[in-house]
């Protein structure tokens, strides 16, 4: 079993659509959580970062941890054709290595 | 935030040759920096930790001999792939921790460079 588990998708939804987006973790040690967005040959770039347990929002994201369920998401409200990237979780323990999912493809068509 | 700054972007090389990919922090200085390779359509896959005056740590399975990476100064590391074959083709990304974020092993990440050995 992976440590960290994404659904790689693609996931296809029309512009305007709220776009859900999540990962499953099996260490219970993890207490920080980062989301990256990655476009087509590029770096990844940090999107969110949450420390622990709740939710945080910056403009039309928000970023959910439920630690109890070792559950974390992203949602995205009002797409964009520019969201059209893949989203890659990641977490840590703190100092330790970060810890990346596979990533989900997103396609958000006009 | 923190950026790192990563060079050359992309490079097409012949089998047998070598390749040197720059890792530059720019405003900040990292000790440390951590280089990773992406297969398409596939995750990030850590290489190794850059430690800036001392040698890298290699992950398990990296041949250390052919990807060489050299730390000499607290805002540039750099990668080697020594020659070069077909199936080191891949992306190359670098990264630091981001400064911002004082509490955790928060990344901040390089563009990335496409190395393609002919």
């Amino acid at each position: 079993q992976k440590e960290v588990e994404q659904d790689p998708g693609p996931l296809s939804v029309p512009e305007g659509a709220i776009v859900s987006l999540n990962c499953t973790y099996s260490n219970s040690a993890f207490q920080y959580f980062m989301w990256y967005r990655q476009y087509s040959r590029k770096g990844p770039e940090l999107l969110m970062y949450t420390y622990s347990s709740g939710n945080k929002e910056d403009g039309r994201f928000t970023a959910q941890v439920d630690k109890s369920s070792k559950y974390i998401s992203l949602f995205i409200r009002d797409s964009q054709p520019s969201d059209s990237a893949t989203y890659l979780c990641a977490m840590n323990t703190g100092f330790q290595k970060l810890v990346f999912g596979t990533g989900t493809r997103l396609l958000v068509s006009p | 935030g923190a950026v790192v700054s990563q060079h050359p972007s992309w490079v097409i090389c012949k089998s047998g040759t070598s390749v040197k990919i720059e890792c530059r922090s720019l405003d900040f200085q990292a000790t440390t920096m951590f280089w990773y390779r992406q297969f398409p359509k596939q995750s990030l896959m850590l290489m190794a930790t850059s430690n800036e005056g001392s040698k890298a740590t290699y992950e398990q399975g990296v041949e250390k001999d052919k990807f060489l990476i050299n730390h000499a100064s607290l805002t540039l590391s750099t990668l080697t792939v020594t020659s070069a074959h077909p199936e080191d083709s891949s992306f190359y990304i670098c990264s630091a921790k981001d400064v911002t974020y004082s509490g955790a092993n928060v990344l901040t990440f390089g563009a990335g460079s496409r190395l393609t050995v002919l």
